[in-house]
């Protein structure tokens, strides 16, 4: 089984509904980020957690909000998703004392 | 303003040459500076990790330097295979809140290796 697993792997959704991405690890790590990657613009962070208690945004968090349910578990909101969120998203978990991420197989979110 | 470069022309190669890839930032000082590869559609997958006071690191048929008054790192691959190809990412880490660090990632250079 992978390591890092999204759901949805592909969703298609319409302007202004509110959609949750979801990521699960069982490397056992404390860190987890998501992403979003854009042709052209490279893999840019939304938001990061260093732990269960901590959440931190990162350098594209307007539209977007998160949750860490458990050390395992990181979801990723759309309040009222818009076109321009159209765009392939990552988790990633990292170890604590290692800086080197562990990426899942990606969500790609179409929003009309 | 922080800017990392890595070039936007694919490029191409022949099998069983040596692949240079750059990565050139400004306005950063990181500790850490990774490569990754990213195939179409999937995750990056984690290469390298070079530390500021390194030059150099090694790893099978990967090479990376490191060269904080240049800002730039290389990434070579020797006696590449089409396998290789790929796109491949530089990141910087960048020191986050509580004192940890964070990776800022380029935009990625296409690799093509032709048999």
């Amino acid at each position: 089984d992978a390591d890092v697993t999204q759901t949805p792997r592909n969703r298609i959704t319409k302007t202004g509904k509110r959609i949750m991405l979801e990521c699960s690890q069982t490397k056992g790590h404390d860190r987890m980020y998501w992403y979003r990657q854009d042709p052209g613009l490279g893999l840019r962070l939304i938001y990061y957690s260093f732990d269960v208690k901590d959440i931190n945004k990162g350098e594209i968090s307007d539209g977007y909000s998160v949750s860490r349910q458990a050390q395992a578990k990181f979801s990723l909101s759309l309040e009222s998703a818009i076109p321009n969120q159209t765009a392939l998203y990552f988790c990633a978990t990292s170890d604590r004392d290692r800086y080197e991420q562990y990426f899942g197989p990606g969500t790609r979110l179409t929003v009309t | 303003s922080q800017k990392i470069e890595q070039n936007s022309e694919a490029l191409n190669i022949q099998e069983g040459k040596t692949a240079t890839l750059t990565c050139n930032y400004t306005n950063y000082s990181p500790a850490y500076l990774q490569w990754y590869r990213q195939d179409p559609g999937r995750g990056p997958v984690f290469l390298l990790l070079i530390r500021e006071n390194e030059k150099e690191k090694r790893k099978e048929r990967l090479k990376v330097t490191f060269d904080t008054t240049l800002k730039q790192s290389l990434f070579h691959i020797t006696a590449s295979q089409p396998a290789d190809s790929a796109t491949y990412l530089c990141a910087l880490d960048i020191i986050a809140p509580r004192g940890s660090y964070i990776p800022t990632f380029g935009r990625g250079t296409s690799l093509i290796v032709h048999p």
